[in-house]
């Protein structure tokens, strides 16, 4: 079975704190996503990668950076935390290939900022 | 460009009874379409997807879908839902080749199936 993982599923920072959600996912896979989830607003992609130190932004990239060194890691980073950041992030990966083909998703990290 | 729009927010719906969430896309190219579901603390898993072929797809848990082009419909249905079947479900499209390979969500519906 795919697994992606997600290091934190519960995280607690202060506005201002650096905040990095770390994400793995162990099929190989190219593609990785960086979704945030918010009550009636659905999923909103911040970040994607299609390889090993490429990304592109996506929707709502504004206050978040990402890094992917290796294939497998996939991390987002809050530079300077704030409390309209309090949200669900998913982390996502795929294979390369087609836009067809199933997206595996973490099971989240609930992030908290006060 | 492409966008999803899932008509309904919220269905409330008796245990046994059938259910449709109802799901419409637009798009300038040809699509891919899916549905993903999210149980309560819980990341999304595929349902079921349409590729090509035949327009009623089925899935997972006895959902099935049907994909009318005419419409830029994808509705998901099940003729009898289950307490267990109370999730969020979300409508995915993703454009066919030309450039895009990131699907587009829609604001997902909340089923709520009642005893």
């Amino acid at each position: 079975d795919v697994k992606v993982t997600q290091s934190s599923r519960y995280l607690v920072k202060r506005t201002g704190e650096k905040v990095f959600l770390e994400c793995v996912q162990d099929m190989d896979h190219e593609n990785m996503f960086w979704y945030r989830q918010d009550p009636g607003l659905g999923l909103r992609l911040i970040y994607f990668s299609y390889d090993v130190k490429m990304k592109e932004k996506g929707d709502i990239p504004e206050g978040y950076s990402v890094s992917r060194e290796k294939k497998e890691r996939f991390s987002l980073i809050l530079e300077s935390a704030s409390t309209n950041q309090t949200s669900m992030y998913l982390c996502a990966s795929s294979l390369a290939g087609s836009s067809g083909n199933t997206i595996y998703f973490g099971e989240g990290s609930w992030l908290t900022v006060v | 460009a492409q966008s999803v729009t899932q008509l309904d927010s919220q269905v409330p719906v008796f245990e046994e009874a059938p259910v449709e969430l109802r799901c419409n896309y637009s798009s300038s190219v040809s699509v891919y379409l899916f549905w993903y579901v999210q149980y309560p603390n819980q990341g999304l898993q595929l349902l079921l997807k349409y590729l090509s072929g035949s327009t009623l797809v089925k899935g997972i848990n006895g959902f099935e879908a049907e994909f009318n082009k005419s419409q830029t419909s994808f509705h998901l249905r099940k003729p009898s839902v289950h307490i267990s079947d109370t999730a969020e479900y979300f409508c995915a499209v993703s454009g066919r080749g030309g450039g895009s390979y990131i699907p587009t969500f829609g604001r997902g519906t909340s089923l709520i199936v009642h005893p």
